[in-house]
Formats: structure tokens, C-alpha cells, sequence
């Protein structure tokens, strides 16, 4: 059954260090999500992502966060100078033959940890 | 704002004791509401999705129903590798999901 994948599955980075998340999302799905989930704390949309752009988006996703599809197969997330609240569990979901609405399938995400 | 509460936080139940877990929000335009199963250190896998108020879907040893303002998650003769948290996000425009803080099912043999 296809899934989603991400690379990697733990990263740790310096405090103002930049970061590239990296998602393979399932192929024939036509939008994209990124969540992250704080320790202990529930799952929060950041992003969602279809025709080349950004549909929605949360409070948390600032300035400091953007999303790409560089190549048609791959969907990345950058945090530009990332802060230790920037710690947290990222996930990556797909989703959607036709309509926004269909289930969203999620990778295993990454673990990001800011020193 | 888009607000999703699941109750219980947590439920332990023996093998074979059937329960249901509860997933109550509040959308300003519902266009689906979804359970996932999670396992510690994994994504969320997807369980179900409802869509219309009435509409019920089965899988194996689970049954999701769906009210106006409520679903549940029904747990029949559960056997301890159904112990994981289960979520209910609702899905509202452009995609977005808003998730619940999730009930955490311990199920002991």
C-alpha cells in the first residue's frame, strides 16, 4: 500500500539554524499538509498546500516557515532561524484524488530537536 | 474557532470488555470528520472518515457513528494490540484538519 515517507526521522539543529523537512508524499494525491505535535500535546495543522500554492494556514506558520514542491514528487518544509519552541514532532500528510475533503494519510514524521 | 474535546483522556479496559470513546466539536462548516489510530513514535493512521450525520463505517473490532456534534468510536471485545491513542480531527475548508487532544486505550489481556 503506498504510504508517505520522510527523511529525516530526527534532527537536531542549533538554535538560528535553518532546516529542511523533507516529505514524499503519496503519488497520485493532489494536497499537501504539514502538522506538528509538541510532546504530550495534541496535533496542530501548520500549512496546506495544492496547485502550486498555499491553501490555508495556521498562526503558528510565520514568516520563519515555507513550503515548496520542487520537483513534483517531493514537499518540503523550511524554518528559516528556528527557535527552541520549534521543538516537536513534524508530520507530513497527503490526501485527495478529487476533493480536499478525502482522508489524509500521514508519514511517521520528524523528530526535530532545537539545542 | 474549530473545536474538537475527546473524552475519556484515557480508558483501560480488559480483553473483551466493549466501550466506546466519544469525539464532540464544534465546526463552522464540517465537510468530514475523521479517526485515526496512533502508535508512540508514528504518524497517525487513518481509521475512518464520516461525511453526514447518520453515517456509520466498521473495520474489524471498531464501529465510527456520527451525530451533528458528535461521533463515536465503538470498541468491541478489544484485544490488547487495539491498545494505541485514537484521534478525531474535523476537516473544514481547504483541507485543514483540527484535531482532538485524542483518548489513550490501554487494553490488558
Amino acid at each position: 500500500e503506498p504510504e508517505v515517507t520522510q527523511t529525516p526521522s530526527h534532527q537536531v539543529t542549533q538554535m538560528g539554524q535553518e532546516v529542511i523537512l523533507r516529505c514524499v508524499p503519496i503519488s497520485n494525491h493532489l494536497y499537501f499538509y504539514w502538522y506538528r505535535q509538541i510532546l504530550g500535546q495534541k496535533v496542530e495543522f501548520l500549512v496546506s498546500f495544492y496547485n502550486n500554492e498555499i491553501s490555508e494556514k495556521s498562526e503558528i506558520f510565520d514568516d520563519q516557515f515555507s513550503v515548496e514542491r520542487p520537483d513534483g514528487s517531493n514537499f518540503t518544509l523550511k524554518i528559516r532561524s528556528t527557535k527552541l519552541e520549534d521543538s516537536a514532532m513534524y508530520f507530513c500528510a497527503s490526501g485527495g484524488t478529487v476533493y480536499s475533503n478525502q482522508p489524509q494519510h500521514f508519514g511517521d514524521g520528524t523528530r526535530l530537536s532545537i539545542l | 474557532e474549530d473545536q474538537v474535546t475527546q473524552s475519556p483522556e484515557a480508558l483501560r479496559l480488559q480483553e473483551g470488555e466493549s466501550s466506546s470513546l466519544n469525539c464532540s466539536y464544534t465546526v463552522s462548516g464540517l465537510r468530514g470528520l475523521f479517526w485515526y489510530r496512533q502508535d508512540p513514535g508514528k504518524g497517525p493512521e487513518f481509521l475512518f472518515t464520516l461525511y453526514s450525520a447518520g453515517e456509520e463505517k466498521e473495520k474489524e473490532r471498531l464501529k465510527a457513528t456520527l451525530t451533528k456534534k458528535e461521533s463515536f468510536l465503538h470498541i468491541t471485545a478489544p484485544k490488547p494490540e487495539d491498545s494505541a491513542t485514537y484521534l478525531c480531527a474535523v476537516n473544514t475548508n481547504a483541507g485543514k484538519s483540527t484535531f482532538g487532544d485524542g483518548t489513550t486505550l490501554t487494553v490488558k489481556p
